[in-house]
């Protein structure tokens, strides 16, 4: 099944502790994207790449930290300097077009991370 | 950022009525989405639009991407209880084809059978 996987589905972190969030795609995207969402909010941009071994911030980057050494997986590493990350946690891939049009973005399941 | 005004915020709406959503923002946009999220789960893309004035169908729901391009509306005819969740509008900024989609905050769709 083509599709975009997360992993867990749920994760407590400790105090001061550092966790990472697993994201794959074999859709053969280049693009791969972080959202957080908060109860009652919509999606914030944490992270995006557009390609293997670049990335660019989103509107809310601090605390968070992305690698993109594969095509097919964008971690996300949520650090002890994130200080409310209690929230769902959502990736999501799309193509890249020289069209203006064609952007949709594919979500995963999600992943919420609740602090212990 | 570029930012999307989605309205009504929250619906309560008995089954079988008709529900009408909209997001509108004061810049261009060259394509317009609309996702449903089910609880716990990720967004799922329900109608894709990419031309102004376009009118999409598919099976109850309707969307249009307005002449100005700078809003888009939905429409879900006679609601069934499988209709609830956050239905949220996105849409492409004007200028770019490679910046991410923008997102509204979303309307939250409850139906009282």
């Amino acid at each position: 099944d083509g599709g975009i996987t997360q992993s867990p589905k749920y994760l407590f972190r400790k105090e001061g502790q550092n966790v990472t969030l697993s994201c794959e795609q074999n859709l053969n995207h280049d693009a791969m994207y972080w959202y957080r969402q908060d109860p009652g909010q919509g999606l914030r941009l944490i992270y995006y790449s557009q390609i293997v071994n670049d990335f660019q911030k989103g509107d809310i980057a601090e605390g968070y930290s992305v690698s993109r050494e594969k095509k097919e997986s964008f971690p996300l590493t949520v650090t002890s300097a994130q200080k409310n990350p209690t929230a769902f946690y959502l990736c999501a891939s799309s193509r890249i077009s020289s069209r203006l049009d064609t952007d949709i973005q594919y979500f995963g399941a999600g992943t919420r991370l609740s602090v212990l | 950022g570029q930012q999307l005004n989605q309205s009504p915020q929250s619906m309560f709406i008995q089954e079988g009525e008709d529900v009408s959503m909209n997001c509108t923002s004061s810049s261009i946009f060259n394509t317009w989405l609309w996702y449903k999220q089910d609880p716990g789960e990720g967004p799922v893309l329900l109608i894709a639009l990419y031309k102004a004035g376009e009118l999409t169908s598919n099976g109850r729901l309707t969307a249009q991407f307005g002449i100005t391009r700078k809003d888009s509306f939905l429409n879900i005819s006679a609601s069934i209880p499988s209709d609830v969740g956050i239905y949220f509008c996105a849409g492409q900024p004007g200028n770019s084809g490679n910046t991410p989609l923008v997102f509204g905050k979303g309307t939250r769709l409850s139906v009282i059978a």
